[in-house]
This record gives structure tokens, sequence and C-alpha cells, in this order.
């Protein structure tokens, strides 16, 4: 399977613990994108990576979180002290090139759950 | 700013019956329109997508949606449903002054296909 692959699928943590994301996107794909999704909404926007560059963070991004992509091909998303309000469906895309010519392809996501 | 609006939030339908789901977008300037699909527990999968080229756009598994700029509407049409069908969609949006570089949602709607 070539597709963009997120792990893990699922996370539950105590509020206060500290959590991290792994997002393998399309290998030729250098765009990489983080939204977030809720129950009853649609996905929401946090950041984007072209290649090894975040290029933007959305203010649903808060300091709590942060998210790398150091060589321009894997990227990590981390949680520090956990809320509740975290608890969401993470999810992780990638696209090939500028512009809107090039979709995204979305990974499975990664569900946490923050108890 | 851009937005999306899903008229409706579920959508019922029967087996070989037409299906409409509706959308309206707000955008200062001329957006790319997609269409995903969200089965339970998989990944966002691309219908179909709009980029200022034809305005009826022609999707996978028999989709088309409309692209009308009077009506600010893109709404997702299919002549006979199949129950492989039922599943959340999601109208959405992305304009230039984002760079295209990121999409923003509709809350979706939840398509249930009766036998």
């Amino acid at each position: 399977d070539t597709g963009v692959s997120q792990d893990p699928r699922h996370k539950i943590t105590k509020r206060g613990q500290n959590v991290t994301f792994r997002c393998d996107p399309i290998s030729e794909h250098n765009r990489l994108y983080w939204y977030r999704q809720t129950l009853g909404q649609g996905p929401e926007f946090l950041t984007y990576f072209q290649n090894e560059a975040q290029l933007e963070k959305s203010r649903l991004l808060s300091d709590r979180f942060s998210a790398e992509r150091p060589k321009g091909s894997f990227s990590t998303l981390e949680i520090q002290r956990t809320e509740q309000g975290d608890s969401a469906m993470y999810l992780c895309a990638s696209s090939h090139g500028q512009g809107n010519a090039s979709p995204l392809h979305f990974g499975n996501g990664t569900r946490l759950t923050v108890t | 700013a851009q937005s999306v609006t899903q008229l409706d939030s579920h959508v019922s339908v029967s087996e070989g019956t037409p299906v409409l789901l509706r959308c309206n977008y707000s955008s200062s300037y001329s957006p790319s329109l997609f269409w995903y699909v969200q089965h339970p527990n998989k990944g966002l999968q691309l219908l179909l997508k709009y980029t200022s080229a034809a305005t009826l756009v022609k999707g996978i598994n028999g989709f088309e949606a409309e692209f009308k700029k009077s009506e600010t509407s893109f709404h997702l049409t299919k002549p006979s449903a199949h129950m492989s069908d039922a599943a959340e969609y999601f109208c959405v949006v992305s304009d230039p002054i984002s760079g295209y570089s990121t999409l923003t949602f509709g809350k979706g709607t939840m398509l249930l296909v009766s036998p």
C-alpha cells in the first residue's frame, strides 16, 4: 500500500500526558498537512509543510502542539500536557506540487482519547 | 475568508433512487471546490474536484457536481444510489489567498441508503 500511513490508529492517554503521532506521506509528495476532526464536524486545518519547512499554522494550534518534518519525509505531531478537549481524530494528508491542481490524499487518522 | 455550508446533516434515500447533497460556498476569489467521502473507519477519499475548467465535474463511482457561480453552489448528485454509497460526504473549498494550500471543510452530510 503506497498511501498515507498514520501511526498509531488509536491512542488513549490520561490528561496531562504527552503524546506523539507519526505520519508517512506518499513518497513523492512534497506537501504534508495535519487536520483535526471532532465528532460531528468536518476536518479543521492545523498546519502544513512544504518539504521540511512549516509554512502555515492555524490558530487552533496552541503552544502545546508542535509538528515537525525534519527530513522532508515523515512528520510527527506532538501534544504536550493533553487536555480532554484534545480528544479527536488527527488526520494527515499529503499532496504533490503546488496550486489547486493537486488534491490531498488522506491517511486513516489517529484517534486520540484523553481520559 | 472562505466557508462552506452543507445544507443537510443527513440525507436518506432508497437504493436505486437519485442522490442530491447540497453545498453552498463563500469565497472572495475564484475557488477550487471538492467533494470528499468518508466511510466508517476509513480515510477521506476524493470524489471529484472543480478547478475553473468545466462547470460540470464528473467523479468516481458515478457522482458528479455542477459549479454554479451565480448561486454559489456546488451540489453533488448521483442518478442511482447504491448501498455502498452510504457514508459521510464533505464539501470542501480552497482559494488562491491561501495559495490553495488549506482546505475548508463543511460539517458533512451523512448519506443513508435503505434497501
